[in-house]
């Protein structure tokens, strides 16, 4: 799978929008881009996913840059409970096992 | 809503013994899958598992490791002869379908230590 790189950290106060980059230059045009998220002591956490149009879901946006390069996982009001190692995954179509390749994420701290 | 669920939570065992750990994946899901996580490390794949075969298996998934799915609903992964390396938080996922769309969805893990 093509690699993402993200910020170690980032910050946010509560109730505040959030934007979490992703850069992936060497993405091929068949990868999707998936977000998840592992809150503290807890197992990864599915968020969202795409592929070249902007996504929505009741989490979070997924924002793609056109050259689809980048991508921004937007967190329209920050909780506490956000609180969280948010990873930007690259999904190859010639990935036979499927398996999740996870990078070191972007911890967002939210302080209230 | 269905999830998956591991046990035991935390397992303590000492150097060379066998250890299985215990997942129940989500009910109407056909693909499985384990990970670990050594402590302030990344989330690493160790196999898929479909159609009661291996799909595909990390480095790190050596001959000490082994995974069954012994009845309808069981999905296990057997550490054969546990190293003082092995300790780390393990993961079991599952997902209703494959492909690059499709989400996977985890259990909280097991804390395994190894003296």
């Amino acid at each position: 799978d093509a690699k993402t790189t993200q910020p170690n950290s980032m910050e946010s106060n509560e109730e505040e929008p959030v934007h979490l980059p992703c850069n992936h230059s060497t993405i091929s045009g068949t990868d999707y881009i998936h977000w998840y998220r592992q809150l503290p002591s807890q197992g990864p956490e599915y968020v969202i996913h795409g592929l070249t149009s902007n996504v929505n879901n009741r989490m979070a946006s997924l924002a793609i840059a056109e050259d689809r390069k980048s991508s921004t996982l937007i967190l329209h009001r920050a909780t506490l409970r956000d609180a969280a190692v948010y990873y930007c995954i690259l999904r190859s179509t010639y990935n036979a096992g499927n398996m999740l390749t996870f990078g070191g994420g972007t911890r967002l701290m939210v302080k209230p | 809503e269905p999830e998956v669920t591991q046990t035991p939570s935390h397992q303590v065992t000492q150097m060379g013994q066998e250890v299985i750990l215990r997942c129940v994946p989500i009910s109407n899901h056909l693909y499985f899958y384990w990970y670990r996580q050594i402590l302030g490390q990344k989330v690493e794949f160790l196999v898929s598992f479909y159609n009661n075969e291996i799909s595909e298996k990390s480095e790190i998934f050596d001959d000490q490791f082994s995974v069954e799915r012994p009845d309808g609903s069981n999905f296990t992964l057997k550490i054969r002869s546990t190293k003082l390396e092995d300790s780390a938080m393990y993961f079991c996922a599952s997902s209703g379908r494959t492909g690059v769309g499709e989400t996977q969805y985890f259990g909280p893990g097991t804390r395994l230590l190894v003296l």
